[in-house]
């Protein structure tokens, strides 16, 4: 069965904490990973990866890809009360079939 | 400007009722596709579908239905609501295999 897993589910970390989330997958015919960000409305999203060892970085998050591990972490440096949201992992497989994990709810406190 | 936008924003309604929900993208983009929130905020596929094929998630029940009437819009049908549909339902389109952008959402309620 087709699968992503995230971890932790939840998360509460204080202000200028670094954090990392996880996202492992389990799918056929692999075709890409998506970080999204979700608050109240439609989540939106953070990054694409497909390449395994390639760092995407955008301003204090960053994210890798494992293809050999099946995995993909995102990074939070110096964290902000703003960043407090779920983020989503997405899985692009087969002919666009796209699952979402459960998501980490993140936490942080001033 | 929107890029992806949903109608209507709430929708309540009665078991039973048919009802659809509207979806329009200005992106340009081949393939649109529709999620269901549920209440662990777990997003699901239902359909994804570009001017080729429509590929529908086999645990989507057939009182679903998507309908385009141009590569920019895709509407969901729902026939014979039951309290169990109620969700956010989200719109989102790609171009090919890029990441998706998704609508605003739909909060469904059915009573």
């Amino acid at each position: 069965e087709d699968k992503v897993v995230q971890s932790p589910l939840s998360l509460v970390v204080h202000e200028g904490d670094t954090v990392t989330l996880n996202c492992s997958y389990e799918v056929t015919n692999f075709r890409s990973l998506l970080w999204y960000k979700q608050e109240k409305k439609a989540p939106t999203f953070l990054f694409m990866l497909t390449s395994s060892g390639i760092e995407k970085k955008s301003g204090r998050l960053s994210s890798i890809l494992d293809k050999k591990e099946l995995s993909s972490i995102l990074n939070i440096t110096a964290t902000q009360t703003g960043d407090s949201a779920i983020y989503l992992c997405a899985v692009v497989y087969n002919n666009n079939d796209m699952r979402f994990g459960a998501g980490t709810r993140l936490t942080v406190k001033p | 400007d929107t890029a992806v936008s949903q109608t209507p924003k709430y929708l309540v309604t009665q078991m039973g009722n048919d009802k659809s929900i509207k979806c329009e993208q200005n992106l340009g983009h081949d393939t649109m596709y529709w999620y269901k929130q549920d209440s662990k905020k777990f997003l699901k596929i239902m359909f994804s579908y570009n001017n080729k094929e429509l590929i529908i998630n086999e645990t989507v029940p057939n009182r679903f239905s998507p309908k385009s009437p141009d590569k920019a819009h895709l509407n969901l049908h729902i026939n014979s609501l039951e309290l169990g549909d109620s969700a956010v339902y989200f719109c989102a389109s790609s171009q090919a295999n890029s990441w998706r952008y998704f609508g605003p959402g739909t909060r469904l309620l059915v009573l």
